[in-house]
């Protein structure tokens, strides 16, 4: 959706490179949420994020909401093969509104 | 639980013909989706329902048909398909409840191809 961007749209690091992945709005958002595909799998939630200046940790990935609540970054501390996947930011714009999707960040993550 | 669960995985069609796509969900969610992926367009909403008995349509519901005759099952009908429905299809459910943001469960998605 050209409502929400989210760069880059592929990446490539080392193994133990730290890594980030923008999802930025046109709109100011009332949810984000980031979710991670692994190829011919389904989307598995990763984290939800409401309020300006919002972040949250899960093991080596933290997602964080700017205070102005149109931008979100993904960031993969000391990446692992296991962090390969698409990445995809959700969003949604009002409360009950409907969830819209970014294009999706490919990582490939190499040994 | 065994979550969302779409049937098939993978399916192949010719023009014209007919099929369901099956969807169903056992944590007692209200809301269910449909989605299609494709390269370079990310996901799309079909058609969704609030709860049983209730559907609406999505971004891209041409095409495409539903019903929700209970809460757990979610089917998706293509009844003459195209070729522009090659794509892969994927099942959400959440418990979104009036008021409140929510997180979506995906099912594992069914890959089709239209010949």
């Amino acid at each position: 959706s050209q409502e929400l961007e989210q760069s880059p749209q592929s990446l490539i690091v080392q193994e133990g490179k730290n890594l980030t992945i923008n999802c930025t709005s046109s709109k100011t958002l009332y949810g984000l949420y980031w979710y991670k595909q692994k190829y011919g799998e389904g989307l598995i939630f990763l984290m939800m994020l409401q309020k300006g200046g919002e972040e949250k940790s899960h093991e080596k990935i933290t997602a964080k909401l700017d205070e102005k609540k149109q931008q979100s970054s993904l960031h993969i501390t000391a990446s692992q093969p296991s962090h390969a996947g698409i990445y995809l930011c959700g969003a949604v714009f009002n409360q009950g509104g409907k969830l819209i999707f970014g294009q999706g960040t490919e990582l490939s993550v190499k040994p | 639980n065994a979550g969302v669960t779409q049937t098939p995985k993978f399916h192949i069609l010719k023009t014209g013909q007919s099929m369901t796509l099956q969807c169903a969900q056992d944590m007692n969610h209200g809301y269910l989706s449909w989605y299609r992926q494709d390269p370079g367009m990310g996901l799309r909403r079909i058609h969704y329902s609030v709860a049983a008995g209730i559907t609406d349509k999505g971004e891209v519901p041409d095409g495409y048909n539903v019903s929700r005759s209970n809460t757990e099952d979610f089917p998706l009908r293509l009844e003459s398909a195209a070729p522009s429905q090659t794509s892969v299809y994927f099942c959400a459910s959440s418990s979104w409840t009036q008021g409140a943001s929510y997180e979506q469960y995906f099912g594992p998605g069914t890959r089709l191809t239209v010949t």
